[in-house]
């Protein structure tokens, strides 16, 4: 069975940086694309950003290109996204999800997400 | 690539049908449209892929159509369980975009 547990969200002042992980398990993690999706209380899900089974390719959503980073560790099962410059917009649970491909095409697992909240 | 989704909600009695709209800007494979159900406190639930494949365990009740621009869901008989928000999903060039969803309420 296939499990996604993200961890490091918490509460963070505007323009300071925070780091998310996503712990992998129950399917072989070299065989998939990742992504971070994000969905802020009272909105609609956002793709934030997704990366290829060895991390060639990768892509942003235009809100958050440039400030935040998508990498991945397939030794340690791992996905990790770096969130720099937070802004209160970026306040939202984050998703860890799977993709059913190597290079990205739909998402058929997701963890339980973890909080973000962007505020002095 | 920007989805518009109509309408933003739709209010339906339990067994009546329902289908919901998806416009993609530009002319997309239909391999590359999915749809999500989403319920408050639960994660996103894979409905449907390349416009027209259930995913598994997804009743027959739920249908997919169209190509081009146009991409349509719909609901034969609506189940108590099938009241949530359905988000349609494009992929395209490594990036993902969602649209602003559908409401299905109970009228």
């Amino acid at each position: 069975e296939v499990h996604l547990v993200e961890s490091g969200g918490g509460l963070v002042q505007p323009g300071r940086s925070l780091r998310l992980s996503c712990a992998a398990s129950g399917f072989i993690l070299n065989d998939y694309a990742l992504h971070w999706v994000r969905q802020a209380p009272g909105k609609g899900l956002e793709w934030v950003a997704g990366i290829s089974w060895n991390s060639v390719t990768v892509g942003y959503a235009d809100s958050v290109k440039g400030r935040f980073i998508i990498s991945r560790d397939n030794a340690k099962k791992s996905l990790f996204l770096q969130m720099n410059g937070l802004r209160p917009e970026d306040s939202a649970f984050y998703y860890c999800a799977k993709d059913v491909d190597s290079s990205g095409w739909y998402i058929d697992n997701w963890g339980q997400g973890t909080l973000v909240t962007v505020s002095s | 690539v920007v989805l518009t989704q109509s309408p933003g909600t739709l209010s339906v009695s339990p067994g009546e049908g329902a289908t919901l709209s998806c416009r993609v800007s530009q002319e997309t494979i239909s391999s590359y449209l999915a749809w999500y159900q989403k319920k408050p406190g639960q994660t996103p639930r894979l409905i449907m892929f390349a416009t027209s494949y259930r995913a598994t365990g997804i009743p027959d009740r739920f249908s997919g159509s169209g190509s081009g621009t146009d991409f349509t869901l719909t609901i034969s008989r609506l189940e108590p369980e099938d009241f949530a928000v359905y988000y349609c999903q494009h992929f395209g060039n490594s990036l993902f975009t969602f649209g602003p969803g559908t409401r299905v309420d109970i009228k």
